[in-house]
């Protein structure tokens, strides 16, 4: 089945306590991105990743890092994670097509 | 990326079709509309989207005015289960090899399924 997986799911973490959320996918696909989703603020682009190695900023890049070794994995790391962090995480691939497939997301919980 | 501009929420009852509108005046030559929605804090999921024709695939059927300036999502037979926030996005697709592509998401409309 043709799915983007993450992992946690759920995550409560302590501020600056470094974390990573993965994001691994078996479509393929080329392009990689990383949402948050906030109350109010709808869907915003953190990082995208257009291919292997190759990464660069989206929106709300501040206080996250990733990477793209391989194809179907790109990470999102959070080196000291701050309250103002604590959100809803998606992870997104697409090939060629429209459609953008989403993870079912990691609901994240800074204190 | 044109606006768009969508009702906050409908309402539906089961079995019925569900027709959620969006208005996007501002959209142009070179850019489609897409429908995506998200049931309660899950992933976002793809429906549909179009250029100028009227589209239709297993989920949904998408009508596009012949001035492109808005556009309706069709659930035939409503269930339950498309309980959801429906959102409505007007952008350029994706091009092969290019540039970064991001989705810009709205409020959308939530759409309530009622048995």
């Amino acid at each position: 089945e043709a799915q983007v997986t993450q992992n946690p799911r759920y995550l409560i973490t302590v501020t600056g306590k470094k974390l990573t959320v993965t994001c691994s996918q078996n479509m393929n696909h080329e392009y990689m991105s990383w949402y948050r989703q906030d109350p109010g603020l709808g869907l915003r682009q953190i990082y995208y990743s257009m291919n292997v190695e190759v990464t660069d900023k989206g929106d709300v890049p501040e206080g996250y890092k990733v990477s793209r070794k391989e194809k179907r994995n790109f990470p999102l790391i959070l080196e000291s994670p701050s309250p103002n962090q604590t959100s809803l995480y998606f992870c997104a691939s697409r090939e060629e097509g429209n459609e953008q497939f989403f993870g079912p997301g990691t609901r994240l919980t800074v204190l | 990326d044109a606006k768009t501009t969508q009702p906050t929420s409908m309402d539906c009852a089961e079995g019925r079709a569900a027709n959620l509108p969006c208005n996007h005046s501002t959209i142009s030559g070179n850019e489609y509309v897409y429908w995506y929605r998200q049931i309660h804090s899950q992933g976002p999921q793809y429906i549909i989207h179009g250029l100028k024709n009227n589209e239709t695939n297993e989920m949904a059927s998408l009508i596009i005015t012949e001035d492109r300036k808005s556009s309706t999502l069709i659930l035939p037979h409503a269930t339950l289960r498309d309980t959801a926030v429906y959102y409505c996005i007007v952008t350029r697709p994706p091009i092969s090899g290019g540039s970064n592509y991001k989705l810009t998401f709205g409020k959308g409309t939530l759409l309530t399924v009622n048995p």
